[in-house]
């Protein structure tokens, strides 16, 4: 069954350090696979997507994920944190193979940075 | 472009009451989807379409349904509110198809209350 985990529920990180946002997923094809961000009260943004190619990809407001297929993960990462980052982080996946081919979202992660 | 246009955004029903809730997009996109987001959770799909005149289950459509007669419009039926249905819900739009693949696009959400 197509899935996706956050097994993080919060991710606190002081500003000007590294942040991590972890996440996993598991599809039968090969997976598209996306990161959202949710600021308060808001619908969701689009940060940065990975279809096929270089397993970085670069996206909005300086963030970047890493697709490692071995380990069925997509992680979301900055290397510079500011508190304005600070917010609600959900990643999803498309599985291409299935005839159902749904965007399934994790549970989200909110990230907290402190100054 | 207006992108994903959700109305209303604010909703009261009392128990029993129906209601729909309508979804354009104006981006000529084949798939259309709607979420739920309760307090504190993930988003959870509810319905989606692939195209106009097919409609899917998603992971918690009881309680709801929906229709897609045109590409352009997904609204959102609820026949009979109860109080589990209180949340806030987004309705998404994307292009998938054998040679285009993009992100979802977000509308800003219906917040609705059942009491």
């Amino acid at each position: 069954a197509q899935s996706v985990a956050q097994p993080e529920d919060q991710v606190n990180v002081a500003e000007g350090n590294p942040l991590t946002v972890k996440c996993t997923y598991s599809v039968s094809g090969n997976p598209y696979l996306f990161w959202y961000v949710q600021y308060p009260n808001r619908g969701l943004q689009f940060l940065l997507k990975y279809i096929t190619g270089d397993n970085l990809v670069k996206g909005s407001y300086g963030f970047e994920a890493e697709f490692n297929k071995s380990q069925t993960s997509f992680h979301l990462k900055k290397p510079s944190a500011l508190v304005s980052d600070s917010a609600l982080y959900f990643c999803a996946v498309r599985d291409i193979l299935t005839t159902t081919d749904k965007l399934i979202f994790g549970t989200g992660t909110r990230l907290q940075v402190f100054p | 472009n207006a992108g994903v246009t959700q109305t209303p955004k604010f909703r009261i029903l009392k128990i029993g009451q129906s209601m729909t809730l309508q979804c354009a997009q104006d981006m000529n996109h084949n798939y259309m989807y709607w979420y739920r987001q309760d307090p504190g959770m993930g988003l959870k799909l509810i319905y989606y379409s692939v195209g106009a005149g097919i409609t899917d289950k998603g992971e918690v459509p009881n309680g709801y349904n929906v229709s897609r007669s045109t590409t352009e419009d997904f609204p959102l039926r609820l026949e009979l509110a109860a109080p589990s249905q209180t949340s806030v819900y987004f309705c998404a739009s994307s292009v998938q198809t054998a040679i285009l693949n993009t992100e979802a696009f977000f509308g800003q959400g219906t917040r609705l209350t059942v009491v």
